[in-house]
């Protein structure tokens, strides 16, 4: 079985600032992947960013980045020079298996102008 | 196609009533999944194919939850006498393999009064 904690409900950030989004994840599986999915208003799910558990060097996909400790179960997501459009929900998910995804909660991050 | 379609985009029920929702994969895509998003947030897997078969149904609610993907149609998902806990935004994903990302549908909306 996996869990998936994301601690943060909501943040707020200044367009143009940095934010870094938390996670925590627990599973028995040898082998998985990490995902952070965006949610935006139009319930769309949009994939961010994707881990490979095995590989060590921590993905990059142009201002998303992410911070990947496998032995503390953490995966971070940092977002630079954040705008507007990237106010939504984001949900940290591990997966990898035959049952599908294990989504966290979400982070509903608002950008403000 | 290079999308996945879901219909309807809502549904309305009335409480007892039967509901089928649809789903169009990604051509070339084996793996095909359902979630359920309850209004606060949060996913719950409910069933998986590969290709045609059932792959994992953990998830389903058997007694008046069913699925299919058969072969030149499009996946459904069917729910007999509903509930209205059942109210919820209901995704279908698909993907490569389990190792790949999965991509997901716009979602149908059901909403059982």
């Amino acid at each position: 079985a996996q869990t998936v904690t994301q601690s943060q409900p909501e943040m707020s950030v200044q367009e143009a600032e940095t934010v870094t989004l938390s996670c925590t994840y627990d599973t028995s599986e040898n082998n998985y992947y990490l995902f952070w999915y965006k949610q935006p208003p139009s319930r769309q799910m949009i994939l961010v960013i994707r881990q490979e558990a095995y590989k060590q060097q921590n993905a990059t996909e142009n201002r998303f980045s992410v911070n990947f400790q496998k032995a503390a179960k953490s995966f971070s997501l940092k977002i630079s020079d954040s705008q507007l459009g990237d106010t939504a929900m984001y949900f940290c998910v591990s997966g990898g298996g035959a049952d599908g995804l294990t989504f966290g909660k979400g982070t509903h991050l608002i950008i403000q102008p | 196609g290079e999308e996945v379609a879901q219909t309807p985009k809502h549904l309305v029920r009335g409480e007892g009533q039967k509901a089928k929702l649809y789903c169009a994969p990604i051509k070339g895509h084996s793996y095909v999944f359902w979630y359920q998003q309850v209004l606060k947030n949060e996913f719950k897997f409910l069933i998986s194919f590969q290709n045609e078969n059932v792959f994992d149904e953990t998830g389903m609610p058997k007694e008046r939850f069913s699925a299919k993907c058969l072969p030149n149609s499009p996946c459904s998902l069917e729910i007999q006498a509903t509930k209205l806990e059942d109210s919820a935004v209901y995704f279908c994903a698909s993907s490569q393999s389990l190792s790949y990302e999965q991509y997901f549908g716009p979602g149908t909306r059901l909403t059982v009064t």
